[in-house]
């Protein structure tokens, strides 16, 4: 079975620009999670879905936005793009019925952005 | 509000010796704990967790880790280190107060010498 996959794998973009990145789930997963990693550090929480529905947001500005479709994939859009939006944007999905106890998340290899 | 600590960016080990990467926790609520592993260029892959089942847990290639709620502390320990363990090691922790959002520690890089 394939597992979690998101393209693009690079990209660059300028300050200022928009950007979308988009994810597909481990079939029968129904909740896309979205992680930003920035250089040296650990991933931060972005982003869950669970159903088409936001279940949950990290703390980072409305330049971020997100979305699930009904095949259960996901994009994530970065408005205005600035220098320390540079990162690994990693997706993850799970099993997770938006309630209850924790569901292993399942990670993608990650998109890499570079803003100039 | 949940935190991670681990408590060293760098550790380094000569192959076939032990080791061992701290990790301590806050959490008002019954946590989950993980352990990740990141390898250059490769995804995140899920060691072993912490459920609130039994407090020592056994992962994958050999790794364990014990829960010790009466020090906030899951440490990661391997017996017996191998070339192949050299990567970024990431502490994990999730409760109910995040929704179980995964809230990750800033990584301890593994480094194992001949």
């Amino acid at each position: 079975d394939a597992g979690v996959t998101q393209s693009p794998t690079h990209l660059i973009k300028t300050r200022g620009q928009h950007v979308t990145l988009r994810c597909s789930p481990i079939s029968g997963h129904k909740s896309v999670s979205w992680y930003q990693q920035v250089l040296g550090q650990g991933p931060q929480f972005i982003f869950q879905y669970y159903e088409k529905e936001e279940r949950g947001r990290g703390n980072f500005p409305d330049r971020f936005s997100a979305r699930q479709f009904p095949n259960y994939s996901s994009e994530l859009n970065v408005n205005a793009l600035l220098l320390g939006d540079s990162a690994l944007y990693l997706c993850a999905s799970s099993l997770w019925q938006g309630q209850g106890s924790y569901n292993e998340q399942f990670f993608g290899p990650g998109t890499r952005l570079t803003v100039l | 509000a949940q935190s991670v600590t681990q408590l060293d960016s760098h550790v380094s080990v000569s192959e076939g010796t032990p080791v061992l990467l701290r990790c301590n926790y806050s959490s008002s609520y019954s946590p989950s704990l993980f352990w990740y592993v990141q390898h250059p260029n490769k995804g995140l892959q899920l060691l072993l967790k912490y459920t609130s089942a039994a407090t020592l847990v056994k992962g994958i290639n050999g790794f364990e880790a014990e829960f010790k709620k009466s020090e906030t502390s899951f440490h990661l320990t391997k017996p017996s280190a191998h070339m192949s363990d050299a990567a970024e090691y990431f502490c994990v922790v999730s409760d109910q107060n995040s929704g179980y959002a995964l809230n990750f520690g800033k990584g301890t890089s593994l480094l194992v010498t001949p």
